[in-house]
């Protein structure tokens, strides 16, 4: 699986909207990306995945750039409970069934 | 989504003595669920596969003797560490295995060993 690199933390104000990049330049065709988020202590969360098209759901939106070297996750309007790390990671299709691989992930904290 | 139960979420043993945890899918069948380690400030890793009716298939450096791993049912999977020692103090979470190869995570099970 092609590897991600994010930066460590990024701060966001309130009500924001939170941009999280993650690049994963050496991606091969049949490979997704996926996002996860880990509140402390918790078990990871899935957010959003996608392939080539920009994808939104109730939680987040999904932005991949069109060479698909890297993407934006998005959270619209970021509150408190949003402070978390988030995984970015790339997986082929049915890779989910041979267990994640994650990285360090950006530690987002979400600030009054 | 897919709701994961672990069991119990925190526990305190003595050295030497084994602990059992348990991972239940509660609204779905899952004939895979992974097993993952959390050391502090640290990512998760995965220390194995766990397939319905099938021996886990564990990742390099994972002891199957000292971590093993019953996945009897569709819905439950169990990790018991063996012979606990304080190294083995961490954060235990599983996952199952969705429909559209998605994984949903326990809550995670915190063990300390004394």
């Amino acid at each position: 699986d092609a590897k991600t690199t994010q930066p460590p933390s990024m701060d966001c104000a309130e009500g924001r909207a939170a941009n999280l990049p993650c690049n994963h330049s050496t991606i091969s065709g049949n490979e997704y990306v996926y996002w996860y988020r880990q509140i402390h202590s918790q078990g990871p969360q899935y957010i959003i995945h996608g392939l080539k098209n920009n994808e939104t759901n109730e939680m987040a939106s999904l932005i991949i750039t069109e060479d698909r070297k890297s993407s934006t996750l998005i959270l619209p309007h970021a509150t408190l409970r949003d402070t978390a790390v988030y995984y970015c990671i790339v997986m082929r299709s049915g890779g989910g069934a041979d267990g994640l691989t994650f990285g360090k992930g950006t530690h987002l904290i979400i600030q009054p | 989504g897919a709701v994961v139960s672990q069991h119990p979420s925190r526990v305190i043993c003595k050295s030497g003595t084994s602990v059992k945890i348990e991972c239940r899918s509660l609204d779905f069948q899952a004939t895979t669920m992974f097993w993952y380690r959390q050391f502090p400030k640290q990512s998760l890793m995965l220390m194995a596969t766990s397939n319905e009716g099938s021996k886990a298939t564990y990742e390099q450096g994972v002891e199957k003797d000292k971590f093993l791993i019953n996945h009897a049912s569709l819905t439950l999977s169990t990790l018991t560490v063996t012979s606990a020692h304080p190294e083995d103090s961490s954060f235990y979470i599983c996952s199952a295995l969705g429909r559209r190869n998605e994984q949903f995570f326990g809550p995670g099970t915190r063990l300390t060993v004394l």
